[in-house]
């Protein structure tokens, strides 16, 4: 059983307000993503983590922000919502493996976000 | 697609037929996983295949990887109603280990 949270899973907000979706996990991890998703669409790297004091931004282009002070947070931040930011936030842990190996990743289950 | 594409990009099998999902991939990679989405959830990995390895199965689940035509194959066999849940192919590239690229996904659905 995985052990990565995300909160909270549903936010409606109005446009302008500042947010912070949240995710956490226990299992040590050192490396951490967040990826957006629309309904029934691909995923999209928008950020990722080696570790401590580290993060690099994705392949999409995204108007939110990332900090990683301890290994187990990594939450995700919009200063200022808009309509376009509506959609699914996916955030996924996986273990450091040296080489070209990749740990597999550990999904949350989401967090919902509607601007209106 | 920033790295993946999926093909058919939706399925509908009879209980108990076979399921074939495709994914083609643009730059080389280090290694390819299939994750499994059922709607609104997170994604669960399912298996992960490395670059010098050609076929790989697991349970229900056979994977197979052509390096040279950049694609790969998720055949699950003898299909099951709780199969039914969309499928993604997600790459490693080659020029940055801790990337992982997902692809568009294929949404199957499994009639009783």
């Amino acid at each position: 059983e995985a052990d990565i949270y995300q909160t909270p899973r549903y936010l409606v907000i109005g446009t302008g307000k500042k947010i912070t979706l949240e995710c956490s996990q226990t299992m040590g991890h050192d490396k951490m993503y967040w990826y957006q998703q629309d309904p029934g669409m691909e995923l999209h790297l928008i950020h990722y983590s080696y570790g401590v004091n580290s993060t690099e931004k994705g392949d999409l282009s995204s108007e939110s922000t990332v900090s990683r002070i301890r290994t187990e947070h990594f939450p995700l931040t919009l200063e200022s919502a808009r309509p376009s930011h509506t959609s699914q936030y996916l955030c996924a842990s996986s273990e450091f493996k040296p080489g070209p190996d990749t740990g597999e990743l550990f999904f949350g289950e989401g967090s919902r976000l509607t601007v209106l | 697609s920033q790295q993946g594409e999926e093909d058919p990009q939706a399925l509908s099998i009879q209980e108990g037929e076979n399921a074939t999902m495709n994914c083609s991939y643009k730059t080389s990679i280090n290694n390819l996983q299939w994750y499994r989405q059922n709607s609104g959830r997170g994604l669960v990995h399912l298996i992960l295949i490395r670059s010098n390895e050609r076929e790989k199965h697991s349970g229900r689940l056979r994977v197979t990887l052509d390096t040279s035509k950049k694609s790969s194959s998720l055949l699950i066999t003898a299909s099951r109603a709780a199969d039914t849940a969309s499928y993604f192919c997600a790459t490693t590239p080659y020029s940055s280990a801790s990337k992982i690229i997902f692809g568009s996904g294929t949404r199957l659905s499994i009639r009783p």
